[in-house]
C-alpha cells in the first residue's frame, strides 16, 4: 500500500525566507508525486509534478520539488516566500494505469508567513 | 484552463435526510473522477472510484449504501449522502485527472456540509 508522510505540521518562515517543506513516500514502483496548496475552505490547486525525466520539477508561484528516490523522499522548496504563500499544502502519491487519480494523501503542512 | 466544478459550495441538511454533491469537469471528458472526504484540521481520505456507465469503487469502510456514486455522463459525477447524520458533516472534494497518466489531476473547489 502506498502512504505519504509529511513530518512537519506546522512551519512559521518570515517573508522573504526561503522554505523546504518534507515528504516522504512509500510506495512499490515509480511513483507520481504531486504538491498541492490549499487555503482555508477551499479546494486543491496543483503547484507541481512528478512522474519520469528530470528529478527537480519546477512548478507555480515559483515553487520547485526535487524527487530522490534513494531518500523516497519529494521535498517542495522556494527561495523567498511571500505573504500570500500562507495556506496549507499537501503531498499526495499515485499510481499510473488505470488508477490513475487515486491519490493518497499526507498529513499536509500549514505554512504561517510573518511579515 | 480546465476546471472542475462542485455545487453547491455550502449546503445544511437536517438529520435523516439526503443530500447531493453535484461534480462537473467544465471543459474536458472524465471517465473517472474520484471523491474524497477532508474532517477539519485532517488530510482528504479517499472514499471512492466514480467510474462513468459502471458502478463505483469504494473504499475500506466507506459505506456504499450510505453515499451514493452516479457517474452518468463524461462531466457529472454525483454523490448523494443518504440519511445523513451529525457525524457526516465534512468537507467533500472531487476530482478529475484530464486524462491518462501523467496529466493534470484537478480538484474542485469543496462542498461543505453540515447535518443538524
Amino acid at each position: 500500500a502506498q502512504s505519504v508522510t509529511q513530518p512537519d505540521i506546522h512551519i512559521t518562515v518570515s517573508e522573504g525566507a526561503s522554505l523546504e517543506l518534507r515528504c516522504n513516500y512509500s510506495y512499490g514502483a515509480t511513483p507520481y508525486l504531486f504538491w498541492y496548496v490549499q487555503s482555508p475552505g477551499q479546494g486543491l490547486q496543483l503547484l507541481l509534478k512528478y512522474f519520469s525525466g528530470d528529478t527537480l520539477v519546477q512548478g507555480i508561484k515559483g515553487f520547485e520539488a526535487e524527487f530522490k528516490r534513494s531518500q523516497s523522499s519529494f521535498n517542495l522548496r522556494k527561495p523567498s516566500v511571500h505573504w500570500s504563500d500562507a495556506a496549507e499544502y499537501f503531498c499526495a502519491v499515485g499510481r499510473g494505469g488505470t488508477s490513475y487519480g487515486k491519490l493518497t494523501f499526507g498529513q499536509g503542512t500549514i505554512l504561517t508567513v510573518h511579515p | 484552463g480546465a476546471v472542475v466544478s462542485q455545487h453547491p459550495s455550502r449546503v445544511i441538511c437536517k438529520s435523516g435526510t439526503s443530500v447531493k454533491i453535484e461534480c462537473r469537469s467544465l471543459d474536458f471528458q472524465a471517465t473517472t473522477m474520484f471523491w474524497y472526504r477532508q474532517f477539519p484540521k485532517q488530510s482528504l481520505m479517499l472514499m471512492a472510484t466514480s467510474n462513468e456507465g459502471s458502478k463505483a469503487t469504494y473504499e475500506q469502510g466507506v459505506e456504499k449504501d450510505k453515499f451514493l456514486i452516479n457517474h452518468a455522463s463524461l462531466t457529472l459525477s454525483t454523490l448523494t449522502v443518504t440519511s445523513a447524520h451529525p457525524e457526516d458533516s465534512s468537507f467533500y472534494i472531487c476530482s478529475a485527472p484530464q486524462g491518462g497518466a501523467g496529466n493534470t489531476i484537478y480538484f474542485g473547489e469543496g462542498s461543505w456540509l453540515t447535518v443538524v
